[in-house]
């Protein structure tokens, strides 16, 4: 299986300023990883697919980069909306996986 | 516009069978790949199931293996998962999600509300 690790677990960030979270995968998954926010009660949304591809609507603020083991995801200028909890999600090999998770909390 | 509405949770006791449905609509149900996923309790997702659109392709995760089953009604745009012997490490919100691919790249695009399963004594 294909092991995905987050850093960090947590972070805490004021409304405007950049973030960035990163994954690992444990073998390369080429571009096949993608990102997902999720709001607490609620379900998780994609946010990025491909590595690097916008999803329809997700605002221009969110990118993200990398290939191989190396990924990460940005949001240029925090804002209110986006205090959640990010995942990133392998779709190279089955059983699919998850990272653990990268809380984003109001600083 | 696209919707998965989940049902069929609730609590149950070890050993016992639930079986959730996941109702479509929206799109092409006939020619997705429909998924469900889980979140135990303030932990993060692990993909559970999927099954192709023709239904030649089954995968579960090993965890499920030999206890659930992903099966769906393409006449009543419908998804199934059939959750036999539980045990409380099953205890989760279950979500159902369509995958949608490019090539060799897909992702999970929609996803249902979710539905509360509660294996416990």
């Amino acid at each position: 299986d294909i092991q995905m690790i987050q850093s960090p677990s947590s972070l805490s960030a004021s409304v405007g300023d950049r973030v960035t979270i990163t994954c690992r995968a444990s073998q390369s998954v080429i571009y096949s990883l993608n990102w997902y926010k999720q709001k607490p009660g609620k379900a998780p949304h994609l946010l990025i697919y491909s590595a690097s591809t916008l999803q329809s609507g997700v605002p221009s603020r969110f990118s993200g980069s990398g290939a191989e083991t190396d990924f990460t995801l940005t949001i240029s200028s925090l804002q209110p909306e986006d205090f959640a909890i990010y995942y990133c999600q392998q779709s190279y090999s089955l059983p699919l996986t998850f990272g653990g998770g990268t809380k984003v909390e109001i600083k | 516009q696209v919707q998965l509405v989940e049902s069929g949770g609730g609590v149950v006791r070890p050993g016992r069978s639930l079986r959730l449905s996941c109702a479509a609509s929206g799109f092409n149900f006939n020619t997705s790949s429909l998924h469900w996923v889980r979140q135990a309790p303030g932990k993060g997702l692990e993909w559970v199931a999927s099954l192709s659109s023709d239904v030649t392709a089954v995968y579960y995760a090993d965890s499920v293996k030999g206890r659930f089953t992903i099966f769906r009604d393409n006449s009543h745009n419908t998804l199934y998962l059939q959750m036999d012997r539980l045990r409380p490490d099953d205890t989760a919100m279950y979500f159902c999600a369509r995958a949608t691919f490019f090539g060799a790249i897909n992702f999970f695009d929609y996803w249902g509300q979710g539905m509360l399963v509660t294996v416990s004594s």
